[in-house]
């Protein structure tokens, strides 16, 4: 069945520190990527996103490419600051409707 | 609202109690989902309503789950005779659109569901 695969954490990185977090996912069809991320106290917020294969989605800093042929979406930031501190979750949805599978989640710890 | 709003964020309850969650999407989004997220796991998907028309309850662990969304827009996720399993964070997630595979999807806070 669909499911997404992530890397266990927690991550421990000092600021500055570069982060990868990988994810791979199987998926019958073309899915939709997403990074979502949950930072303490708070909800779910997308963080990026990638539609189709080798798109490449960003925002704050972070980014992750749609590689079709690796099946994987890996999450990048070139320098990590103490407010990243949080859960990252890897995910996809390919129904009609956005009925999301979600990776177990990463969570991730940045340290002065 | 500005999000998505859900509640209560914490909820115990005994086991064999009645339990209901509340969540207010944004105002307009025709599409609503609930997920379960257990301690150290990711979301899962529980169900699926699109206006008041509930299209997907296949991820419902039990038929003591029961949801709906009467006018559209408030949805209530109801637990029958709680068990310790169903202890969860409940997420409520809303859409603007009839769910397009490339929608963001905007989550709720959550319900902490702690059965003792």
């Amino acid at each position: 069945g669909d499911s997404v695969t992530q890397m266990e954490g927690p991550v421990t990185l000092s600021e500055e520190a570069f982060l990868t977090i990988n994810c791979t996912y199987t998926a019958t069809g073309y899915p939709s990527l997403f990074w979502y991320v949950q930072y303490p106290g708070e909800g779910l917020q997308l963080l990026l996103k990638a539609t189709k294969a080798d798109d490449k989605g960003s925002n704050k800093g972070f980014e992750a490419t749609y590689r079709k042929e690796t099946t994987s979406f890996h999450l990048e930031k070139g320098s990590v600051q103490v407010s990243d501190s949080a859960v990252y979750f890897c995910a996809h949805n390919k129904g009609g409707y956005q009925k999301v599978t979600f990776g177990t989640g990463t969570k991730l710890q940045v340290i002065p | 609202g500005a999000g998505v709003s859900q509640s209560p964020r914490y909820k115990v309850a005994k086991r064999g109690q009645d339990v209901a969650l509340r969540c207010d999407p944004i105002s307009g989004h025709v599409s609503l989902f609930w997920y379960q997220q257990a301690l150290g796991q990711g979301p899962e998907f529980l169900t699926y309503f699109q206006n008041e028309a509930q299209l997907d309850k296949s991820g419902l662990p039990s038929d003591r789950f029961f949801a709906e969304r009467p006018e559209g827009s408030v949805s209530t996720l109801k637990i029958q005779r709680t068990q310790q399993e169903d202890s969860a964070v409940y997420l409520c997630a809303s859409t603007p659109s009839r769910g397009e595979r490339n929608t963001e999807a905007f989550f709720g806070q959550g319900t902490r569901l702690t059965v003792v």
